[in-house]
């Protein structure tokens, strides 16, 4: 059964970088035509999508967030990392990844979620 | 930019009572590419609907979804009380690629 971890600091300072992994187990981040995703929800409010990578390493990224986000992959761990830079409060949120499947393009499979506060 | 806009915000009902969520989008999404999830608190979101009708993996068939264009719905038959939750429709394809709506809080009356 594949299963999805968020791994990460809970806290990071204002300006600084939030840097998460996603650890995948049960499968292989290689496997054809999955995408893996960030997602995710401040306190209170709706689910926003980050970005997305493939294996092979060919990213997508949400254009708001885009001139922040860094989103790599490493086969060898079946991980995939976010990097969020500059920081502030409003990036405070529930950090989820999720497997993006193919041909519906649908996320299927999700982490448990990790809190991030900013905060100095 | 493509807007997912959900309605109602909030809604109260009853156990065994019919649901019906709406979805509609400031610009036509394909339906293959309308999904719909449940988040209860505390807990990761949950795939109920794919390509807009299909039922995930499990999904009791108390849950169906339907529409096109820009207006989808998704109804829950006969509510259970697990099915109290919050109600997100998804569409991937125009940008940015994936955008959620606002959600729909489904609650008990």
């Amino acid at each position: 059964q594949l299963q999805l971890q968020e791994s990460g600091p809970g806290l990071v300072k204002p300006s600084e970088t939030l840097s998460l992994t996603c650890t995948v187990s049960g499968g292989s981040i290689s496997s054809s035509s999955y995408y893996w995703g960030w997602i995710r929800q401040p306190p209170g409010k709706g689910l926003e999508w980050i970005g997305s990578i493939y294996y092979s390493g060919s990213t997508y990224y949400n254009p708001s967030l885009k001139s922040r986000v860094t989103i790599s992959v490493d086969t060898s761990k079946n991980q995939f990392s976010l990097k969020l830079s500059s920081v502030t409060a409003a990036d405070t949120a529930v950090y989820y990844c999720a497997r993006r499947a193919p041909i519906y393009f649908y996320m299927d499979v999700w982490g448990k979620g990790t809190t991030v506060t900013v905060s100095s | 930019e493509i807007v997912l806009t959900q309605s109602p915000g909030t809604l109260s009902l009853s156990p065994g009572e019919r649901a019906t969520l709406s979805c509609r989008a400031s610009q036509s999404v394909s339906s293959s590419y309308l999904a719909w999830y449940q988040q209860k608190p505390g807990q990761a979101p949950r795939l109920l609907i794919y390509g807009a009708s299909s039922r995930a993996t499990g999904i009791p068939d108390r849950f169906s979804g339907s529409g096109s264009g820009t207006d989808f719905t998704l109804t829950i038959s006969r509510l259970e009380p697990e099915d109290f939750a919050v109600y997100y429709c998804q569409q991937y394809g125009s940008s940015p690629l994936h955008t959620f709506g606002q959600g729909t809080k489904l609650e008990i009356k």
